[in-house]
């Protein structure tokens, strides 16, 4: 079975382009959650879609949004792109029961220069 | 807010050396806990989780933590590491609405290097 995967591994970006971040979550899967891995700042919850709709947000500013596509896959886009913002960004996804594991991909790793 | 500390950054280890990492957590309602491994260059990966029930979690690979109340705290533990035990490990606690947010805080993680 595959597991989350998420596009592209690595992305590079200049100060104020946007970023787009893919995540295809495990099938079955309708929840699917993002996070930033920043240095030294640890795991971010960012945000997390259910069902195709946002159902929680972390305290980011709204530069950061997403959408969840109907077969349940989703994108994290990032606008005007500032040097923070680089990071690594991981999705993770699980069944749409209140309590469950969430299953990670390997991430995208975004610079931004 | 909820927060989650692990007090110890970097552990260096001897094979066949006890293990014992610790998480605590701020937030007095009910929680689920949960401890995640991130092996080099692998995705993170769950090690074992606490919803209810007993306190005393095995999980994956001989880890068990224990979930005291009283202490706010979900101490992960090993009685003997091995070298493939080298990873990053992350305490995260789901507190305030749990179960219905779904928001995982995170610790910032452990490193454990564990010397053949």
């Amino acid at each position: 079975e595959a597991g989350v995967t998420q596009s592209p591994t690595h992305l590079i970006k200049t100060r104020g382009q946007q970023a787009t971040l893919r995540c295809s979550p495990i099938s079955g899967h309708t929840s699917v959650y993002w996070y930033q891995q920043a240095l030294g700042l640890g795991l971010q919850f960012l945000l997390w879609y259910d069902e195709g709709e946002e159902r929680n947000r972390g305290n980011f500013p709204p530069r950061f949004s997403g959408r969840q596509f109907p077969n349940y896959s989703s994108e994290l886009n990032v606008n005007a792109l500032e040097l923070e913002d680089s990071a690594l960004y991981l999705c993770a996804s699980s069944f749409s029961r209140p309590i469950d594991e969430a299953f990670f991909g390997q991430g995208t790793r975004l610079t931004v220069v | 807010a909820q927060s989650v500390s692990q007090h110890n950054h970097h552990v260096i280890l001897s094979e066949a050396a006890s293990l014992e990492l610790g998480c605590n957590y701020s937030y007095g309602g009910t929680v689920n806990l949960f401890w995640y491994v991130q092996y080099p260059g692998q995705h993170l990966q769950l090690l074992l989780k606490y919803f209810s029930g007993d306190p005393l979690v095995k999980g994956i690979k001989g880890f068990e933590a224990e979930f005291i109340k009283s202490k706010f705290s979900f101490n992960l533990r090993k009685p003997s590491v091995q070298w493939s035990d080298t990873a990053e490990y992350f305490c995260a606690v789901n507190g305030e609405n749990a179960g219905n947010n779904r928001k995982l805080i995170w610790g910032l993680g452990t490193s454990l290097a564990v010397n053949p």
